[in-house]
This record gives structure tokens, sequence and C-alpha cells, in this order.
């Protein structure tokens, strides 16, 4: 059964530093990894889909990568602004499957 | 184009008492989602719809959950007999195909009272 787990539970930085953010999933037979943001009393927004034959994935200030033999992601935020407080979002999608599993999150505070 | 859309965004009901939760896929999306999500946890997933089936209906947690698609677009999801436990923010979630990235709607937040 797949089990996905995020570290921190929660962060606060100042504005302008550079973090991680960490996803490790129990199976390492996986399609896709995505990682998503999710403001307070909202819905989930796609931020990065790894597909399970990449290593990484880049976005503007955001770059996901993937290491699926020991199963872990790991989400990397570049510059932080206070914009980019919300709550992150691990999920990943096990072959043979359709779902995703998420973890619990991880809660970002950028501190102006 | 628009996105995934629910209605209503807020249900508060009595224990006990039977709810409609309701979503919108993108239009052309055949595969929709439904997952639950409780406070301070991620989503979890409750069933998958291909079209009009239920391709994976794992998720649901008993059966007083029910949903349907009847023609391959707006999906119901039915709860009987609503329980305290229930209260959780439903989400719905669509993709082109089942291979595509799940675009997820604002969700209903549902409270049991």
């Amino acid at each position: 059964k797949q089990e996905v787990t995020q570290i921190p539970a929660a962060l606060s930085v100042p504005e302008g530093e550079n973090l991680v953010l960490n996803c490790s999933f129990t199976d390492s037979a996986i399609y896709n990894l995505q990682w998503f943001r999710q403001d307070p009393g909202k819905g989930l927004t796609s931020l990065l889909l790894i597909q399970s034959s990449q290593r990484e994935q880049t976005s503007g200030r955001l770059n996901a990568s993937l290491d699926k033999s020991s199963g872990r992601s790991t989400l990397y935020i570049a510059a932080s602004q206070p914009g980019d407080s919300a709550t992150y979002l691990c999920a990943v999608r096990t072959s043979g499957t359709y779902k995703y599993i998420f973890g619990t999150g991880t809660r970002l505070k950028v501190l102006a | 184009g628009a996105g995934v859309s629910q209605t209503p965004s807020n249900k508060v009901t009595e224990k006990g008492k039977y709810v409609e939760l309701r979503c919108d896929p993108i239009s052309g999306h055949t595969a929709l989602y439904w997952y639950r999500q409780s406070l301070g946890q991620g989503p979890e997933f409750l069933i998958y719809f291909q079209g009009t089936g239920a391709a994976d209906d794992s998720g649901l947690p008993n059966d007083r959950f029910f949903a349907v698609r009847p023609e391959g677009s707006v999906s119901t999801l039915k709860i009987q007999r609503t329980e305290r436990g229930d209260s959780a923010v439903y989400l719905c979630a669509s993709s082109a195909t089942p291979t595509d990235t799940q675009y997820f709607g604002p969700g209903t937040r549902l409270t049991v009272l």
C-alpha cells in the first residue's frame, strides 16, 4: 500500500530564502508524482508534474526532483516571497492505478 | 476556459440527513475523481469515473456514500444518513484522459451538526 510522507509539517522562513520541501513514498512503482499548492479555504493548484521516467521539472522559481529508487522527491523554491505562503502537497500515482495518494502537506509561511 | 466547478461551496446539514454534492468537470474531460479532505490532512481518494462508469470506487468509506455520472459529464456525490465524521471538504477533479494532469475544483465544505 502506497504511503506518502512530507517533512517538515510546517516551515517559517524570511523572505528571500531558498528552501526545500521533502516528500517520501513507500512504493517506488510510480506512474508520476505531482506537487500541488493549496491556499486556505481553496482548492488545489498543480505546480509541477514529474513522470516516472523524468528526474526533474522546473517552472519559474520552482524545481522538483524525483528519485524513484530511494522513494523521494524534493520541491525547491528559490528566492521565496510572502506570496508563496501556502500548504504544499505531494501526490503520488502508483503504476496501474489512476488515483493520487497525497501526503499531509507542508505549511509554508514566508515572512516579509 | 472554465475550470472544474463544484456546488454548493458550503453545505451545513444535520446528522442523519441526506446530501448531494455536485461536480461540473472541465468540458470534454472523460475522467472524473472525488476526494475528501479532513482538516489538517491531505485529500483522500473516494472514487474515479471513466465516462459514465465508476472504474475505481475503492475509496468510498461505506455504503452510505454513492456517486453517479449518468451522462459522462456532471457527477453527483450522494451521502445518506450523514454522520458528524463526514464533515470535510469534498474535492472533485477531472482530467482529459486517465493519464493526464488532474485539475481540481474549489471543493464543497460539508459540515454535519
